[in-house]
């Protein structure tokens, strides 16, 4: 079965870029999407078809994707920003979601 | 607005059967897929189960395949998953999800329902 990887934890300054990777075969060949989830809250669609923005979402957040991995930046990360992201992706007909990494800002 | 609200979780023992549902308006629920999406406590996100806008066509994890049945009303806008056999491990909070489009992820989600598989 396909799997999408991530790192468990990433930690960004407040005001700095943090960069999450999402790792899978052939990755960049497949569209991939972005949730945000805080604490005892539903997911949030970031990003989808790699690098769209839903509206409503800030500009800070970006997408890409290419060979074997799917970046989520964050630009002037803020405190608000704290929180599980998690890249998804579709295996044919199957979607597939990665382990997830909590975003640490300190 | 649109919303998505489940119901219909609980404790239930091993072997034993629940069904959720997930109420949706606020947009045209016959012209999108639509799908299940589960939470482990603690853990991340899992997908379950989808169906498309008329119902015809349904897919599932490998994990709930033969347990579980998803399915929909599009006259009364609902949303339903019938689990059935459950597992200790299929104890999660469940979301029910809106397909945006075919690949451009899930737009709207419920609110979550806890399901939890005890003795």
């Amino acid at each position: 079965s396909y799997e999408l990887t991530q790192p468990p934890s990433v930690s960004v300054s407040p005001g700095q870029t943090a960069s999450i990777t999402c790792s899978g075969d052939k990755l960049g060949d497949k569209y991939a999407c972005w949730y945000q989830q805080k604490p005892g809250q539903s997911p949030v669609l970031i990003i989808y078809q790699d690098t769209k923005r839903p509206s409503g979402i800030p500009e800070r957040f970006s997408g890409s994707n290419s060979g074997n991995t799917a970046t989520l930046t964050i630009s002037g990360t803020q405190a608000m920003d704290e929180a599980d992201y998690y890249c998804q992706a579709w295996d044919g007909i199957i979607v597939v979601f990665g382990g997830g990494t909590k975003l640490t800002v300190l | 607005e649109v919303q998505l609200v489940e119901s219909g979780g609980g404790l239930v023992q091993p072997g034993g059967s629940l069904r959720l549902s997930c109420a949706a308006s606020g947009f045209t629920f016959s012209n999108y897929w639509m799908h299940w999406v589960r939470q482990a406590p603690g853990k991340g996100l899992v997908w379950v189960s989808r169906i498309n806008s008329d119902g015809s066509v349904t897919t599932y994890a490998d994990s709930v395949k033969g347990r579980f049945t998803i399915s929909r009303d599009n006259a009364k806008n609902t949303l339903y998953l019938q689990m059935n056999s459950l597992r200790a491990e299929d104890t999660a909070v469940y979301y029910c999800a809106r397909a945006r489009d075919v690949y451009s992820g899930f737009d709207y989600w419920g609110q979550g329902n806890l399901v939890t598989v005890s003795s």
